[in-house]
Order: structure tokens, then C-alpha cells, then sequence
């Protein structure tokens, strides 16, 4: 089945750059999501269509994609930031199954 | 305001049927293109798509649970519904519903709080 694999964790200093990537073989043809989930909420969505930013969403949050990778970007990540990340897509079937990255822990320290 | 609010048993036994339910507001599932999908994240782990099912009854099960998943929509109550039949413990998890909107290509904008759910003897 299809599968987005991320890196499991990322660890940036406040005001830093963090970058989290999502690699998938359907990501040319499909968009890609971000999901920001802190401990014990449910997910919220921080970027969409690859990278477009809902509104609410702070400007430092963007996203990209390129080939069968795509990138949410943190310029500036703040310690609220902390949380784990994850990419979600569908896969090339028919069907559009969805499918989520394994998820990204992002420290901010 | 739209909101999503899973129920469902808190405590299912081995081999039961699961079935939960989605309550949906300030969205009507019958809006073209509109869609719920089913998530679920077994405890400390990552999120697990389950399903979706669209205004126009379009569904889509996970390859690997398919055989054991129904999804359905009761628009009338703003209602979805999601079966899972075999309950497992490795099926314990919280289980969240989010809203498809029509502008969105199957992402999810809205989630609801999540129920948690504990398949035990």
C-alpha cells in the first residue's frame, strides 16, 4: 500500500528555521497537507494544497513541494511550535485512499 | 461554526462490532462535493486514515481494514457512520471524524475532539 514517510523528529532552537519533509512517490500528482497535532488535541490543519495557509494560521507556517517531496517550512519557530506534524495525501488509485505520513516531532528548545 | 462530535462505546470487547458516530454542525452533508472521513491514532502512535464518504455517496476504505469497515451518511440527522466488525485490542485508539469541504481535494479542515475507544475483555 501507499506510504509518505517522514522523519521522525526534528530539533530547531527558538527563532530558527525548522524544515519537516514528506517524501511519497504520488506526491507529483497529489497534493499534500499538513497537520499540526499538539499533545492530547486533536489535529489541526496548517497547511493545504501543498502550500497554501488557512486562515488563522501564523505566516511563519509554509508550505512546498517539489517532485515526490514536500516541505512544510517554520521560519522562526517559536516554542509553541512543539508539537508533532504530520502529512497527509491520497494515493494514485482510483479511489483516492487517503494515507498520513508517520508524523514528525518538532522540538522547539 | 462547524463542528464534528464522535460517539460511540468507550470499552468494546474482542470480536465485537464497533460502531461509531459523527454528529455534524454548521455543514449540511448534503452541499456538493462535502465529505467526512474517519481517523483514527492508537495510543502514542501516528494517524491512521480509516475512510470518507461524500454528498454524492462516494466511499473509500483503507486497503488493509477495508474488509472490516462500512461508512455511511444519514444527512437528514447530519449523521456519519462508521462500522468496524472483529474488534481487536490492537484496535484500541482514539477515533476522530473531520470534515472533507468542497474546496478541498479530500484534505480535512475541521476535526472533531476525538473518542476514545478500549477493546478488552
Amino acid at each position: 500500500s501507499y506510504e509518505l514517510t517522514q522523519p521522525p523528529s526534528v530539533s530547531v532552537s527558538p527563532g530558527q528555521t525548522a524544515r519537516i519533509t514528506c517524501s511519497g512517490d504520488a506526491l507529483p500528482k497529489k497534493y499534500a497537507y499538513w497537520y499540526q497535532q499538539k499533545s492530547g488535541q486533536a489535529p489541526v490543519l496548517v497547511i493545504y494544497e501543498d502550500s497554501k495557509r488557512p486562515s488563522g494560521i501564523p505566516e511563519r507556517f509554509s508550505g512546498s513541494s517539489s517532485g515526490t517531496m514536500a516541505t512544510l517550512t517554520i521560519s522562526g519557530a517559536q516554542v509553541e511550535d512543539e508539537a508533532d506534524y504530520y502529512c497527509y495525501s491520497t494515493d494514485s488509485s482510483g479511489n483516492h485512499r487517503g494515507v498520513f505520513g508517520g508524523g514528525t516531532k518538532l522540538t522547539v528548545l | 461554526q462547524v463542528t464534528l462530535k464522535e460517539s460511540g462505546p468507550v470499552l468494546v470487547k474482542p470480536t465485537e462490532t464497533l460502531t461509531l458516530t459523527c454528529t455534524v454542525s454548521g455543514f449540511s452533508l448534503s452541499n456538493a462535493r462535502m465529505g467526512v472521513s474517519w481517523i483514527r491514532q492508537p495510543p502514542g502512535k501516528a494517524l491512521e486514515w480509516l475512510a470518507h464518504i461524500f454528498s454524492n455517496d462516494e466511499k473509500s476504505y483503507s486497503t488493509s481494514l477495508k474488509s472490516r469497515l462500512t461508512i455511511s451518511k444519514d444527512t437528514s440527522k447530519s449523521q456519519v457512520v462508521l462500522t468496524m466488525t472483529n474488534m481487536d485490542p490492537v484496535d484500541t485508539a482514539t477515533y476522530y471524524c473531520a470534515r472533507i469541504p468542497g474546496w478541498l481535494l479530500y484534505g480535512m479542515d475541521v476535526w472533531g475532539q476525538g473518542t476514545t475507544v478500549t477493546v478488552s475483555s
